[in-house]
């Protein structure tokens, strides 16, 4: 199994600040995915975070945007820069566990972002 | 485009009931997830499927890989079993890993049982 923290769990923010949130699993992974979760819809990834490279941003999303930072194989973060009430969202960090055949699926609890 | 479509997108039922929420994908798979999301909590794997069948306590997920479809049963629903349920898919075929571990995430099913 994977134990998930984030920190913080919520934040009210103003426009035009930063926020860095914080994601650390209780064991070694390869891959952590910082997902969007806008309010009333499902899960959309906003990048890949591969320890020792550069992130993987999906399309839509960009570095300057909301930088990550993967300095080891338990932790992440992901800073949402310059924000806009149009960021309010749960963000969510998540892992996979590949023992074949079967992969879990770990998130995080979440932060619940407002900004205003 | 990939897409992974839900039905229903809303769910209401009396405590006992059987609930069924279907998932249909549009192209071939190597995994499908249900997840489970409370008002307010994190999300739980409930289930990973390649094929066939898992059952876990009430809940059952099928998967019929010809026909692209993936059901969720809950039998004797209870109103903690209240919840979004979401289904979840990795695209394309062979080993995990590598280059197909993104998932696609459908709109999930507000599932509310009363009691």
């Amino acid at each position: 199994s994977a134990v998930i923290s984030q920190k913080p769990s919520r934040d009210i923010c103003q426009r035009g600040t930063s926020l860095t949130i914080q994601c650390q699993v209780d064991s070694q992974v390869t891959m952590m995915f910082w997902y969007r979760q806008q309010p009333g819809q499902s899960l959309t990834l906003i990048a890949t975070a591969n320890q020792g490279s550069e992130a993987t941003y999906e399309s839509g999303f960009v570095i300057d945007k909301f930088p990550i930072s993967r300095p080891n194989l338990t932790f992440s973060t992901l800073t949402v820069s310059n924000m806009s009430p149009e960021d309010s969202s749960i963000y969510l960090c998540s892992v996979t566990r590949f023992l074949a055949p079967q992969e879990t699926q770990y998130f995080g609890p979440g932060t619940r972002l407002l900004v205003l | 485009k990939n897409e992974v479509e839900q039905s229903p997108q809303n769910l209401t039922a009396q405590e006992g009931e059987f609930i069924t929420i279907n998932c249909s994908y549009s192209v071939g798979i190597s995994a499908l997830h249900w997840l489970q999301q409370h008002p307010g909590g994190g999300i739980v794997s409930l289930f990973m499927l390649s094929s066939g069948k898992k059952k876990h306590g009430r809940l059952i997920a099928t998967i019929n890989i010809q026909e692209k479809h993936s059901s969720l049963h809950i039998t004797a629903s209870h109103p903690r079993d209240s919840a979004v349920y979401i289904c979840a898919v990795r695209w394309g075929s062979g080993i995990s890993g590598g280059s197909n571990y993104k998932l696609t995430f459908g709109k999930g099913t507000l599932l509310t049982v009363n009691p």
